[in-house]
């Protein structure tokens, strides 16, 4: 069972659209995290939001943990955003766990 | 922002060697993880370690693997011996506390068995 659910599974954007990212949890969490993967393989981390709304730039994240779900807004899209969106998330628990991805959205920003 | 540093970058090695990835993590975090992403595969948790324990491991974390960071040196995985299994590109993260605390990546390691 994946317990990290993300859609969409890919997104093609004109450049300046806007695009909603959603992540959805099959278990109950205290933390998530958005990370950006490079074509080439590098991961960026984007946002560390465990509840609310958090925004950094463009990004904006909005995590809702008694409905096990987070969302990434990306305003102004711009080809450099192309790439893939990764949501992750640790299990509550009593000791700093891994984390658990979800397998990714995949966006593509044209002109 | 903090960086954690991995290296080496890429390493080729034959089948049956043994190999050592090394992690610098941020120098005041206490929380150290080993992830591994297959080509083109989704990203999945090791184990992860504090205070020179083992304190989670996934089942991907085989009995060839092992983890440690001798005196507050890199924070190591070695793979002895190598599969091709073992071929993936390797992350290794860190963080300051438990519970509620992001966590930092390296820029990962690709090894490649033959």
């Amino acid at each position: 069972e994946q317990q990290v659910q993300q859609s969409p599974a890919s997104l093609v954007l004109q450049e300046g659209e806007n695009a909603e990212l959603q992540c959805s949890f099959s278990i109950f969490t205290n933390q998530v995290q958005w990370f950006y993967q490079r074509p080439g393989g590098r991961l960026v981390s984007l946002l560390y939001n465990p509840s609310g709304t958090k925004q950094s730039g463009r990004l904006t994240s909005t995590t809702v943990i008694k409905e096990r779900r987070s969302s990434l807004h990306i305003s102004s899209s711009q080809i450099t955003d192309s790439g893939t969106y990764l949501c992750a998330m640790e299990r509550s628990g009593n000791y700093a766990q891994g984390l658990t991805f979800g397998l990714g959205t995949r966006v593509s920003v044209f002109p | 922002g903090p960086k954690v540093l991995q290296i080496p970058s890429h390493q080729i090695i034959d089948m049956g060697q043994m190999v050592t990835l090394n992690c610098d993590p941020v120098s005041n975090h206490l929380y150290f993880y080993w992830y591994k992403q297959i080509l083109g595969q989704q990203m999945e948790f090791l184990v992860n370690f504090y205070n020179g324990k083992v304190m989670e491991k996934s089942k991907l974390f085989k009995d060839q693997f092992s983890v440690e960071r001798p005196d507050g040196s890199y924070f190591t995985l070695k793979i002895q011996p190598t599969a091709l299994e073992d071929s993936a590109v390797y992350f290794c993260a860190s963080s300051l506390i438990w519970g509620e605390d992001e966590q930092y990546f390296g820029p990962g390691t690709r090894l490649t068995v033959l």
